[in-house]
């Protein structure tokens, strides 16, 4: 069964420095890989996927991420970190085919005046 | 992009009541929704998986006559906590998707309280 691992469950950085946060994943077969953003009781907005075609994806808010097969790692970063950008990210997979998302354990990111 | 919504976004209820929650897509046709429970501060956790007009499929662990899930159209999802209890106090979410599409869209959550 795939399964997701973000390391460290708490980041802070300072506004206009590089944020970034790990997702591992472990999967049998290649996988699809998604970060989703939470703000306070809200639901989980996309910010970006990997679907097997170019493997630095970019996506919304400036964030962008690489998959890197030998490390089976799809780390999410952002070159200058914003106020706004303070929130829960959470990593996930799923394997083509599979219906069900697999969500790593979220990261809090939060970002220092 | 696409739009899910929820509702309500927040509703507190006696022990022992029954609490339905809606989710609907708003813009495209969900043949599938997805219903995920998330405790604070803690990730999300999928209670089940409903296809239109078939019955839902529950994860391991989730009462299916204590969470009943009714997917009735390809835009409408409700879950209807039977007899809620407060240890079902939690944050509800739902997600939907499209076809064969690989992305889910989430709904923004239905905070539930049982007092």
């Amino acid at each position: 069964a795939q399964s997701v691992t973000q390391l460290g469950s708490h980041v802070s950085v300072s506004e206009g420095a590089l944020v970034l946060l790990r997702c591992n994943y472990s999967s049998s077969v290649p996988p699809y890989l998604f970060w989703y953003v939470q703000y306070p009781n809200q639901g989980l907005q996309l910010l970006l996927k990997y679907t097997s075609a170019a493997t630095l994806v970019k996506g919304i808010n400036g964030f962008e991420a690489e998959f890197k097969k030998s490390e089976t790692s799809f780390h999410l970063t952002k070159p200058s970190a914003h106020m706004s950008d303070a929130a829960e990210y959470f990593c996930a997979v799923i394997e083509g085919g599979a219906q069900k998302l697999v969500f790593g354990q979220g990261t809090r990111l939060t970002i220092n005046p | 992009g696409a739009v899910v919504s929820q509702h309500p976004s927040r509703v507190i209820c006696k022990s022992g009541t029954s609490v339905k929650i809606e989710c609907r897509s708003l813009d495209f046709q969900a043949t599938t929704m997805f219903w995920y429970r998330q405790f604070p501060k803690q990730s999300l956790m999928l209670m089940a998986t409903s296809n239109e007009g078939s019955k839902a499929t529950y994860e391991q662990g989730v009462e299916k006559d204590k969470f009943l899930i009714n997917h009735a159209s390809l835009t409408l999802s409700t879950l209807t906590v039977t007899s809620a209890h407060p240890e079902d106090s939690s944050f509800y979410i739902c997600s939907a998707r499209s076809g064969g599409l690989e992305t889910q869209y989430f709904g923004p959550g239905t905070r539930l309280l049982v007092l």
